[in-house]
């Protein structure tokens, strides 16, 4: 079957870097997605990783690795509205749209 | 970028009601768009993938006849919930996509409908 897993809730303290991972099966590969979803509203696109390496935007920062089926989403000097959850999403070879739980994230001050 | 509408955003009805849920897309073409339940602290659920033009496409477990979903324009696709029980509460998202822009098989969200049954 397909499965995607990422930590449930992770705490962090705002002004520091906290690190989402992610792991996945899936039946066939294309691409791996982040999103960030606050309460009560609708997921937000942060990045999409196809290839192995390191994407970096800004303050956020997304890793893959196909051949371990991992990726990682990094966050950088944390800000308080960064307290969200982050979902984590890979597309299969029939280009839908596999889901993670998501991973709560609480900024501290 | 490309935007995707809902409405309403929030709607209450009685039990036995039906509700109806339109997604647009406001500034392109959707051939495809899926729509989604999320219960409180639960990932998306994808309920339905929605072709224009033609029949959508249940996912396993989604009741076709329950949940009524019209796609009849490249802008306009509707969820309809049937004869809504308690149990139909929820958070429901449309999006279209994916679109290949820039290598990105991205899909854009609408705001989602907090529909309560009471």
């Amino acid at each position: 079957g397909q499965n995607i897993d990422q930590p449930t809730e992770m705490t962090a303290t705002e002004g520091a870097i906290v690190q989402i991972n992610c792991t996945y099966q899936t039946s066939g590969f294309n691409g791996l997605f982040w999103y960030q979803q606050h309460a009560g509203e609708a997921p937000t696109f942060l990045s999409y990783n196809v290839l192995d390496g390191l994407e970096e935007k800004g303050r956020f920062s997304s890793f893959l690795s196909r051949s371990k089926g991992y990726s990682y989403l990094l966050l950088k000097e944390l800000q308080m509205k960064d307290s969200a959850s982050y979902l984590c999403a890979v597309m299969d070879s029939n280009y839908q749209l596999i889901w993670g739980a998501g991973t709560k994230l609480i900024i501290k001050p | 970028g490309a935007v995707v509408s809902q409405h309403p955003s929030r709607v209450i009805c009685k039990s036995g009601t039906s509700v109806k849920i339109e997604c647009r897309s406001l500034d392109f073409q959707a051939t495809t768009m899926f729509w989604y339940r999320q219960f409180p602290k639960q990932s998306l659920m994808l309920m339905a993938t929605s072709n224009e033009g033609s029949k959508a496409t249940y996912e396993q477990g989604v009741e076709k006849d329950k949940f009524l979903i019209n796609h009849a324009s490249l802008t306009l696709s509707t969820l309809t919930v049937t004869s809504a029980h308690p149990e139909d509460s929820s958070f429901y998202i449309c999006s279209a996509g994916p679109f290949n822009r820039d290598f990105s098989y991205e899909q854009y969200f609408g705001p989602g409908t907090r529909l309560t049954v009471t």
